[in-house]
């Protein structure tokens, strides 16, 4: 089955503890993003891959990183979480930017 | 700059009733996509149309229609005869091109949530 798996569903942390979130995709896709969802404010993209090794930032970068090491892995880092980055988190994969999957998303909560 | 507007925040209706959903864009590109999504409340988001800038045509999809019109950059969604199942988050977005002119990411609107009564 095609899909988009983001790990964990469900994330609760504290302030200044680092936390992957992974993210693979089964579709060969070469582009991948990850995306955060607030209230009032819809979907950001955070960073995005066109393909292994190439990745670039999104609108809202700060306090995130990414690695694009294999087409189907996208993990998204936090290497100090802070209270603000609590939110639900999506990540994403096509062919392009035009067609994507997206995942079950992430919700994390940093306290 | 891109961006999308969709003005209303929530809504709600009674089953049976048709009800729109708005969606305003901003887009100094000539070519470029329209979507939409849907957020039921287990949170995932789910793909529901992409229309291409230069097919105005509307479509229908059973209760779904959308109307697309470049003129007043607006693309909206018309659930005919609601019901509960329709109740979520609607999302609109617009895609979004890099320097080099290919799409790098979506634009997505604030959302709408639409709860239909029984």
């Amino acid at each position: 089955e095609a899909q988009v798996t983001q790990n964990p569903r469900y994330l609760i942390t504290v302030t200044g503890k680092k936390l992957t979130v992974t993210c693979s995709q089964n579709m060969n896709h070469e582009y991948m993003s990850w995306y955060r969802q607030d209230p009032g404010l819809g979907l950001r993209q955070i960073y995005y891959s066109m393909n292994v090794e190439v990745t670039d930032k999104g609108d809202v970068p700060e306090g995130y990183k990414v690695s694009r090491k294999e087409k189907r892995n996208f993990p998204l880092i936090l290497e100090s979480p802070s209270p603000n980055q609590t939110s639900l988190y999506f990540c994403a994969s096509g062919r392009t930017a035009e067609k994507l999957f997206f995942g079950s998303g992430t919700q994390l909560s940093v306290l | 700059a891109q961006k999308v507007t969709q003005a209303q925040t929530e809504i709600s209706v009674v089953e049976k009733e048709d009800v729109t959903l708005d969606c305003v864009y901003e887009t100094r590109d000539t070519t470029y996509y329209l979507f939409w999504y849907k957020q039921p409340p287990s949170g995932e988001l789910v793909f529901l149309i992409r229309r291409n800038s230069f097919d105005e045509q509307n479509e229908i999809s059973g209760r779904y229609s959308w109307n697309f019109q470049k003129s007043t950059s607006s693309f909206n969604f018309t659930i005919t005869a609601s019901q509960v199942v329709d109740s979520a988050v609607y999302f609109c977005a617009l895609s979004g091109l890099d320097d080099g002119g290919a799409t790098n990411k979506l634009i997505f609107g604030t959302g709408t949530l639409l709860a239909v009564q029984p």
